[in-house]
């Protein structure tokens, strides 16, 4: 499985850019990187995934390296609900498709008002 | 994506007892999981449970502790066995759709006294 390295703990001022690393570099050709969060007590939550590509959508942007071993997350203008743990999560793909996601410890995201 | 009914929310139970939790979607899945989340701890995989198999463990669990059934493609049922306070934790099921990410139930908190 591909191994993700991710900072313990991050603050961001409500209303700007909050830029989350995640460092893969073991990840290989056909490997994902997807990224949820989990709010206090909720289950966890999708927030974006992709190969090589940058993606965006409502929630977010991924911005992955050439290499692929790294990306960002950018939540482009945070809200005190954002207040999350922050998951980067490499999926081993087996057979054909992606499989079991393994958690690590995330990045704990404080949004300051 | 999928919608995940997931019950009990909460149970408290005495030690010695089992606790069996019900997972269902609404949407026909190969692919479910069940975590469990320690207090102030990430997710760690329990087991995959795919339909017409039996379910794969990961290291440290096992089913005798942890049985599991998945009897269609909507529905599993994780059994926490021999309960003692060290079972306390939240418990989640998750599925994974062709074409989609990875969704989650809102989980089990689980008390044992």
């Amino acid at each position: 499985d591909a191994k993700t390295t991710q900072p313990t703990s991050m603050d961001c001022a409500e209303g700007r850019a909050a830029n989350l690393p995640c460092n893969h570099s073991t990840i290989s050709g056909n490997e994902y990187v997807y990224w949820y969060r989990q709010i206090h007590s909720q289950g966890p939550q999708y927030i974006i995934h992709g190969l090589k590509n940058n993606e965006t959508n409502e929630m977010a942007s991924l911005i992955i390296t050439e290499d692929r071993k790294s990306s960002t997350l950018i939540l482009p203008h945070a809200t005190l609900r954002d207040t999350a743990v922050y998951y980067c999560i490499v999926p081993p793909f087996l057979g054909g498709a992606t499989n079991k996601l393994i958690f690590g410890t995330g990045t704990l995201l404080a949004v300051q008002p | 994506s999928a919608v995940i009914s997931q019950k009990p929310s909460r149970d408290i139970c005495q030690r010695g007892t089992s606790l069996t939790i019900q997972c269902q979607v609404d949407s026909q899945v190969t692919m479910m999981f069940w975590y469990r989340q320690q207090p102030g701890q990430s997710l760690t995989l329990i087991a995959t449970a795919n339909q017409g198999s039996e379910a794969t463990y990961e290291s440290g669990f096992v089913i005798d502790k942890f049985p599991i059934s998945r009897p269609n493609l909507t529905f599993s049922t994780l059994t926490v066995s021999n309960m003692s306070p060290e079972d306390s934790s939240i418990y989640l099921c998750s599925v994974k759709l062709q074409g989609y990410g990875y969704t989650f139930g809102s989980g089990t908190r689980l008390t044992v006294v």
